[in-house]
Formats: C-alpha cells, structure tokens, sequence
C-alpha cells in the first residue's frame, strides 16, 4: 500500500469558518508534511512532523493550525482563511530516514476555495 | 536565497528523447528529486540523485553534477501521457524539499 488519502477532496469555506483538511497513510512512514499549491506553482512546503512532532514550521500564518494525533493521520485545521488562501494542499509521507534517500509520497489534495 | 531553475515549457515528439535541465544554488544540498505531476493531480516520485553520476529507471533517467549545480531528466522513447509538469526539488536538509518552479512538457504525435 503506497496510498496517502485526503479529505474532503474539494472544500468552499467563508473567510469566518472553521473548517479540517485530514490526511492518511498506512505505509510505515514517520515523517509527514503539509503542501500549499497555487495554480501553475510548485507545491510550497508549510508544515513537517516527524515521529508525531512538529519540526518545520516554514513560518505559516497561525490561522493554519497542524496536528498530528498518531502517526498516520494528519490534520490541517484552518481558522478565519483569506481569499488568497485558495489553493490546493498536498498531504506527503515520507521515511524518516535521516541522511538516507527519503522520497516523499503525496495525496490527491483537498482543492479549497475560500470565499 | 534558493534558486532552483527549469525551463517554463519544452514540447518534444511522441518517440522521441527530451532532456529537462534544472540548476540549482541552495544552502544546504541532501539529494535531488525529480517528480511528475499531472494536472490536477499529486505529484509522483520518479528518481532520486545524491552522488554525482547517471541514475536510470526504464525509460527515465536523471543525471547529478553537484560541482555545477546541475541535474537533468532524461525521458526516451516518449508517449502522449508523459506530457506533465517535470518537479526538480533540492533537500536542503532531512525534510526539507524546495521544488524549482517546474518544466510543462508537453508530447505531440
């Protein structure tokens, strides 16, 4: 299984919601990660946990909110979005594995409108 | 700053090879990515370089210079569904991965 799974797959949210993007796998891995991808753009690396602590905060806006309450689930809780925010975000999963070759896996995304 | 360079876009025909250039000027360098990302898709991994040298994987193969700064991706015998976006992302430590701003290929008959 090299599956990692995202819901909900499309998400509109008012700027004043409250609102959860969650992330799965099942692979073993102990790194995960939280992508935001604008239209025709790289994905832009937000959030890492590794071993269920956060250990990259690629100085994200506190409106975004990371969890990771086991090791393979991943949560993204977003709070009071500005219309810019619209975008899609990855979910990746990865070994931790140090120095060594750790290639990421990514889901689908949660495509967000924010309006 | 980081700066990773791609070409914007590249169009090549179907069975014929295309290289993807990417360089790169980093703090920091832990291995060279290159991913596929279909519109409207995730991105998949397709090869991994740390050591300077040629690494292949079927029709794909991926080239490191650290010397230079400079990767390329190499796709033989090309089909319509290799049309994609080519990804080159730097580890500039254990987790960390910055993706260059990407190569649309795209394949015609």
């Amino acid at each position: 299984d090299t599956e990692v799974t995202q819901t909900p797959k499309h998400l509109v949210m008012g700027m004043t919601n409250k609102k959860s993007l969650k992330c799965e796998q099942h692979m073993g891995h102990r790194a995960m990660y939280w992508y935001k991808q604008k239209a025709k753009k790289p994905p832009e690396l937000m959030f890492v946990y590794s071993y269920e602590k956060l250990s990259i905060n690629e100085s994200v806006p506190s409106r975004f909110s990371p969890e990771c309450p086991n090791s393979s689930l991943l949560n993204l809780h977003l709070h009071a979005l500005q219309p810019e925010d619209s975008a899609l975000y990855l979910c990746a999963s990865s070994q931790d594995g140090g120095q060594g070759r750790y290639e990421q896996y990514f889901g689908p995304g949660t495509r967000l409108t924010v309006t | 700053g980081q700066n990773i360079d791609q070409p914007t876009e590249m169009t090549a025909t179907e069975g014929a090879i295309v290289q993807i250039n990417c360089t790169y000027q980093t703090s920091g360098f832990n291995g060279l990515f290159w991913y596929q990302q279909h519109a409207g898709e995730a991105p998949t991994f397709l090869s991994y370089n740390v050591l300077d040298g040629l690494e292949e994987k079927g029709r794909f193969s991926s080239f490191l210079s650290r010397s230079k700064g400079y990767s390329y991706l190499l796709l033989k015998e090309l089909q319509m569904k290799d049309s994609a976006s080519y990804l080159c992302a730097v580890s500039r430590r254990p987790h960390m991965l910055t993706f260059g701003g990407g190569t649309r290929l795209m394949v015609k008959p």
